[in-house]
């Protein structure tokens, strides 16, 4: 079946520090990859999507992912991170062209330092 | 341009007893599915709707039901509430042109007493 992991539950960083937040996938083939993030009493918000190409793909708000087929990994970084960062952030993989039931990780909670 | 909307906010019932939370849309989207996300863990998907039909559904008991309405606008209904139903239910709409930028909605919290 397949499934995410985020290995970290919980990541703390000091405001102006890179960031790097891992995700690993399990799937029968290569799924579409996407990264959310969720602020307290908010809905998620997509960062960023991976369907094919240029496996460095840009998002909002200063994000970036690599996907890395031989590790089945999809990781997301951020040269520098601002204290409005402090949110979850989800990894998520759907199926392609199949639908778009979505499997979600259980997510990393990042903590910001002033 | 309004996004998803969800209502209501928050919800208590009890074990034993029924909901329906709504969802409408974001404008031009067709497209709607439902997820619950349980504390201090991601969503699950419980299914999705399409031109009023379910079109695909996770591993969801069917206590779960929905409806998808002639404006897209959508019902999560659930029966027979657990404890353990007690969760944020998100939404999240589509269209048919770009179906994998799901936009969520805020979400209804409903607790289970």
């Amino acid at each position: 079946a397949q499934s995410v992991t985020q290995p970290d539950i919980h990541i703390t960083v000091s405001e102006g520090a890179s960031l790097e937040l891992r995700c690993n996938y399990s799937y029968g083939a290569t799924p579409y990859l996407f990264w959310y993030v969720q602020s307290p009493g908010q809905g998620l918000q997509l960062l960023l999507k991976y369907f094919s190409g240029d496996t460095l793909v840009q998002g909002i708000k200063g994000f970036e992912a690599e996907f890395k087929r031989s590790q089945s990994s999809f990781n997301l970084r951020k040269p520098s991170v601002h204290w409005s960062d402090a949110a979850e952030y989800f990894c998520a993989v759907a199926p392609m062209n199949y639908g778009q039931n979505f499997v979600f990780g259980p997510g990393t909670r990042l903590s910001v330092l002033p | 341009d309004a996004g998803v909307t969800q209502s209501p906010t928050h919800l208590i019932k009890t074990r034993g007893q029924q909901v329906t939370l709504r969802c409408s849309p974001k404008s031009g989207h067709d497209t709607v599915s439902w997820y619950q996300q349980a504390l201090g863990q991601g969503p699950q998907f419980i299914f999705q709707y399409y031109e009023e039909e379910e079109r695909q559904r996770g591993n969801f008991p069917d206590r779960f039901s929905g409806h998808q309405f002639p404006n897209y606008s959508s019902e999560l209904n659930v029966n027979a509430l657990l404890l353990g139903d007690s969760a944020l239910y998100l939404c999240a709409s589509s269209s048919g042109d770009n179906p994998y930028e799901q936009y969520f909605g805020p979400g209804t919290r409903l607790t289970v007493t």
